[in-house]
């Protein structure tokens, strides 16, 4: 079974605060994405990358930046965490194309105090 | 920009009935999933459909891809507790997928 894990379950940050969430998985997937979920809005992709060093912005990208160094490991970081960041942050994966299946890890619920 | 849209956005079923939910995008699309998100999870695969009209079916769940290739349906016969979470359906075309809203299932036992 493919596993995708996610640093936190919970995190709360202060504004103004940097924010990593780190999210791993474990298939060897070349695709991995960073969505946020909000009530009503469904999930929004914020950054995707489709290999080791390459990034592609989604529909939210703005207050967010990206980092894959490794092809197991897509970190999001929040540079300066703003209270409409305060949100549930979902890490997925996908092997070979991004048209194919995604595989979600657990999410993280970040609030931004 | 491609847009996926997604009713109703909440369906109150009683146990044992059938409901469809809907999923429209306002371009073509390449294929279309559909994932399941159970309370205080996260979002599972369930389907993908790639054909003009193509029907699969997971027992009681039949999914469907529209002629045009622009909107899909989800329909669940004699609706069980175990159907409850957030249906999403989720487009893809452009190199981009995007997800629509959801449908939140509660069931009335």
């Amino acid at each position: 079974d493919v596993k995708v894990t996610q640093s936190s379950r919970y995190l709360v940050k202060r504004t103004g605060e940097k924010v990593f969430l780190e999210c791993v998985q474990d298939m060897d997937h070349e695709n991995m994405f960073w969505y946020r979920q909000d009530p009503g809005l469904g999930l929004r992709l914020i950054y995707f990358s489709y290999d080791v060093k390459m990034k592609e912005k989604g529909d939210i990208p703005e207050g967010y930046s990206v980092s894959r160094e490794k092809k197991e490991r897509f970190s999001l970081i929040l540079e300066s965490a703003s209270t409409n960041q305060t949100s549930m942050y979902l890490c997925a994966s996908s092997l070979l194309r991004i048209s194919y299946e995604q595989y979600f890890g657990p999410g993280t619920r970040l609030t931004v105090t | 920009g491609q847009q996926v849209m997604q009713i109703p956005q909440y369906q109150h079923v009683q146990e044992g009935e059938d409901f469809t939910t809907y999923c429209n995008s306002s371009t073509t699309l390449s294929n279309i999933q559909w994932y399941k998100q159970r309370p205080g999870g996260h979002p599972v695969f369930l389907i993908q459909l790639v054909k003009s009209g193509e029907v699969k079916k997971q027992k009681r769940l039949t999914f469907q891809f529209g002629e045009a290739k622009k909107n899909s349906s989800l329909h669940i016969t004699a609706t069980q507790t175990t159907d409850v979470g957030t249906y999403f359906c989720a487009g893809y075309n452009d190199y981009k997928l995007s997800f629509g809203a959801g449908t939140t299932v509660t069931v009335r036992a």
